[in-house]
């Protein structure tokens, strides 16, 4: 198993562009999530998915959109780049009480 | 609301104890986890806890959990160079993806 994926590993964007940031995970897992971390923070929730077809909203949802058509695959998208959404963002897909991170995407917006 | 609280650093000798401490404030918190991040890299699970429980070992690693105080602690035995890295308490609120995070504790382990 490959486990979580995370694509592409850094990005450089210009404010107002857009971008989608992929996820994929090969373990059947029902539950995944987007996660940014910030210098000195933990990990904020963006997004989460309980399955196909279904997501909700994290700790901080603005300015991201998400959706979920196969168990395997999350993606993130940024519509319009902001500074302000310069971190690192992690993936995760969860099974019982384990929850698994991918290796995390560097997004920096200039 | 809630909060994950923990210190940002601890500096400790090869071969001595580390703990780290973290405080949470979600009274119906059901899980409590440890994660490990090392220099550009994820997040590894290191271990959790259940909130019914006050202790758990997996070998050198013990946790504690105050539930009473909200205070839960890792603890490192025999800490090794390879143990620096940051360490991330978490409490599940809510559904399986719901964690909330603490800022991290940096270890830094020296000869």
């Amino acid at each position: 198993n490959a486990g979580v994926t995370q694509t592409p590993k850094f990005q450089v964007l210009k404010t107002g562009q857009s971008m989608t940031l992929q996820c994929a995970q090969d373990m059947n897992h029902e539950y995944m999530s987007w996660y940014r971390q910030d210098p000195g923070m933990g990990l904020r929730l963006i997004h989460y998915s309980v399955g196909a077809g279904i997501t909700d909203q994290g700790e901080v949802p603005n300015g991201y959109n998400v959706s979920r058509s196969t168990t395997e695959d999350f993606p993130l998208r940024l519509l319009s780049a902001a500074p302000s959404q310069t971190s690192v963002y992690f993936c995760a897909s969860s099974y019982l009480d384990e929850q698994f991170f991918g290796p995390g995407t560097r997004l920096t917006v200039l | 609301g809630e909060d994950v609280e923990q210190s940002l650093f601890l500096s400790v000798r090869e071969g001595d104890s580390s703990v780290i401490n973290c405080t949470y404030t979600d009274s119906s918190s059901t899980y409590l986890y440890w994660y490990k991040q090392e220099p550009g890299a994820g997040l590894q699970l290191l271990t959790y806890i259940f909130s019914n429980m006050d202790m758990k070992q997996d070998q050198r690693l013990t946790v504690l959990l105050n539930k009473k105080d909200k205070h839960l602690s890792l603890r490192i035995a025999d800490t090794q160079t390879g143990d620096s890295a940051i360490y991330f308490c978490a409490e599940r609120a809510g559904g399986y993806n719901k964690l909330i995070f603490g800022a991290g504790t940096r270890l830094a382990v020296h000869p």
